[in-house]
């Protein structure tokens, strides 16, 4: 398996822009995380799919943020507008349901957004 | 709430002597543990997990973690390390019905 896949690796853009980031999750895997993390305040949960739907948003940070499943290999994080505090490294990550609390999750390379 | 603490932000070593990461953590019910490794711009690996048994686990490259329960701990070991074992790792907790938390990352430094 290639693992879970992001794109792109790096974004740069300008301030209102809207951005998108892009995963594909361990082929199998039933469960999808997005995370941010920076610097000041480590790794944050975003929010958490299960058969491609949402669980839990409440890490989202605020409605500029958005996330979709529209299927089990694919899920996207929109920023709309982006502002320059949103800069971070983002990663996705899936886990599937082996019947106990104790799935590991397996993460992507992430991907690395500026914005300026 | 459940919480993970790691209270060193850094750990030097010198080569092949043992290291000792700590994790110490806060839960209502019964933990479920977790060690990953980040190198440089990389996604967060994972190394190794405690749910049930035997207090002692081994994971990847030579690591192991010892479930303590009265100490509320879970730390990370390593009888040898090695230059490429330099990274962030990161412990994280689980319980029933919860969802995942990581700690803030501990940085490794292998000295040659």
């Amino acid at each position: 398996d290639a693992g879970v896949i992001q794109s792109p690796r790096h974004e740069v853009t300008e301030m209102g822009q809207e951005v998108t980031l892009r995963c594909k999750p361990i082929s199998g895997h039933d469960y999808l995380f997005w995370y941010r993390q920076t610097m000041m305040r480590g790794l944050e949960l975003l929010i958490y799919f299960n058969n491609n739907v949402p669980i839990d948003d409440s890490g989202m940070p605020e409605d500029r943020f958005s996330a979709k499943m529209p299927n089990a290999s694919f899920s996207t994080l929109k920023i709309q507008p982006s502002e320059p505090r949103d800069s971070a490294v983002y990663f996705c990550a899936s886990s599937s349901w082996h019947g106990t609390e104790g799935s590991e999750q397996y993460f992507g390379p992430g991907t690395r957004l500026t914005v300026t | 709430a459940q919480s993970v603490a790691q209270p060193e932000d850094q750990v030097n070593v010198a080569e092949g002597n043992p290291l000792t990461v700590k994790c110490t953590y806060s839960v209502s019910g019964n933990p479920y543990l977790f060690w990953y490794v980040q190198y440089p711009n990389r996604g967060l690996q994972f190394l190794l997990k405690y749910i049930t048994g035997d207090n002692l686990v081994k994971g990847s490259y030579g690591f192991e973690a010892e479930f303590n329960k009265s100490q509320t701990s879970f730390h990370l070991k390593k009888p040898s390390a090695l230059v490429s074992d330099s990274a962030l790792y990161f412990c994280a907790v689980k319980s029933y019905g919860q969802n995942f938390v990581f700690g803030p990352g501990t940085r490794l430094s292998v000295l040659p």
